[in-house]
């Protein structure tokens, strides 16, 4: 069981938008910075917003990221074919003093 | 560029041992915390230690504490997960990672991972 909850699975058609939450507690989300990572099939995690919301140099803008209390939700627009892939959040938990994870979202993209 | 190879992964049996290496290049190991995840198979992420830049401060999830130990050489550039007491549910790919450098844990850079499996 994750501390962090996602939804197992979301789908969309090319070119339309998804967005996949993250939900966690005052000692995770509500109180430190999440980050989100897509891992394609058979590769490491790549980084794909930090600090709740800002991307690293070589995302597409197509990807964003926000928090609000102890949630945070990825968004991405304008899906394409390989976007399909695991997604993950994670942030520090000042009471387990551990990073933490949430269970992974695959996105399908019809 | 920023490399991070991996390196230590193999078969073990039960309640044996492990030393899994990870080889930094490419900017300045000796700034950055590192982190050790770790991945079984078919699983989602699972975060396994870290370590300060200096090596003044380790954390642990809770079930590998007082299994794992993880240590840096920043004059070698090189990270470490010393592994004792294996057991099946620790088989997983194990990747290291960069922090950003905000010391948020957030990881901006991944090795490719090494598989560890744990059986007889």
């Amino acid at each position: 069981q994750s501390v962090l909850t996602q939804p197992p699975s979301v789908s969309a058609a090319p070119g339309q938008k998804v967005t996949i939450s993250c939900s966690g507690g005052s000692s995770n989300i509500g109180n430190n910075y999440v980050s989100w990572y897509q891992q394609l099939p058979g590769t490491a995690p790549k980084l794909l917003i930090y600090n709740n919301n800002k991307r690293p140099s070589g995302i597409p803008d197509r990807f964003s990221g926000s928090k609000s209390g102890t949630s945070a939700t990825l968004g991405i627009t304008g899906l394409q074919t390989g976007d399909e892939a695991d997604y993950y959040c994670g942030t520090w938990d000042s009471s387990l003093s551990a990073v933490v994870f949430g269970g992974g979202t695959k996105l399908t993209v019809l | 560029e920023v490399q991070l190879v991996e390196s230590g992964g193999g078969l073990v049996q039960p309640g044996g041992s492990l030393r899994l290496s990870c080889a930094a290049s490419g900017f300045s190991f000796s700034s950055h915390w590192m982190t050790w995840v770790r991945q079984a198979p078919g699983e989602g992420l699972e975060w396994v230690a870290n370590i300060k830049q200096d090596g003044s401060a380790k954390y642990y999830v809770d079930s590998v504490k007082g299994r794992f130990t993880i240590s840096r050489d920043n004059a070698k550039n090189s990270l470490y997960l010393q592994m004792n007491s294996l057991r099946a549910e620790d088989t997983a790919i194990y990747y290291c990672a960069r922090d950003t450098g905000s010391a948020w844990q957030q990881f901006d850079y991944w090795g490719q991972g090494t598989l560890v499996t744990v059986s007889s």
